[in-house]
């Protein structure tokens, strides 16, 4: 059925490195993804979007890549710092119905100093 | 501005008891959603209200749930009675208006059913 998964549940970094992670749609037919980062007693926040027209977007040490032919989306944290250890999950919506967010099950980043 | 704010952020009861859970969206925002997040199912949605009105409720799992937007500034998911299946944490996020999808989330309220 159409989901939105995550390749890898847990991911671990040292400080100062780079950080990926990965997520997988199904449908063709999304159009608009958004990481979300959740720290632990929380609620998500956002962090960076992105539309299907695009490949590429950059924020502040955050870049998000999509691979529409792959159906493939990853976020890029750059100089990964303890302060962006949490659970960051993908979401997308699918065209027609843009209010309706279906999430990702979150990938946990830990960053070691 | 104070963003989405929720209450209680935690609530234990008992099976059979009704649970009221409580939302104050930011100011402005047009609409309102309510998600559900366990580590078995992840984030789900349960109803989006648009202008105080629900749009889609089709993610509320049972009769068992309802929720209501009495004006723009409050809303509340009720659970009556309330199971052990229904503990988790649930989520509620507004946004500017319909169809703007970038949401601010509440800090949840932690349901713990006995």
């Amino acid at each position: 059925g159409e989901s939105v998964g995550l390749h890898l549940p847990t991911l671990s970094v040292q400080e100062g490195d780079n950080s990926i992670i990965n997520c997988a749609y199904s449908n063709s037919a999304s159009d608009y993804f958004i990481w979300y980062k959740q720290e632990s007693g929380k609620g998500p926040q956002f962090i960076i979007d992105i539309r299907s027209n695009m490949d590429k977007r950059q924020g502040q040490r955050v870049t998000v890549l999509l691979n529409k032919t792959v159906k493939h989306l990853s976020l890029q944290i750059a100089a990964t710092q303890p302060g962006d250890s949490a659970v960051y999950f993908c979401a997308e919506t699918r065209g027609g119905s843009n209010y309706k967010l279906t999430f990702g099950k979150g990938t946990l980043l830990t960053v070691n100093p | 501005d104070a963003g989405v704010i929720q209450s209680p952020r935690h609530e234990v009861t008992e099976m059979g008891q009704e649970v009221t859970l409580r939302c104050k969206p930011i100011s402005g925002h047009n609409s309102l959603f309510w998600y559900r997040q366990t580590m078995m199912r992840g984030l789900e949605l349960l109803i989006y209200f648009n202008n105080n009105v629900p749009i889609d409720d089709s993610g509320m799992p049972e009769d068992r749930f309802s929720a209501k937007m009495p004006n723009a500034s409050f809303s509340t998911l009720k659970i009556q009675p309330s199971e052990p299946r229904d503990s988790a944490v649930y989520f509620c996020a507004s946004s500017l208006r319909q169809g703007n999808e970038k949401l601010f989330f509440g800090s949840g309220t932690q349901l713990s059913v006995l």
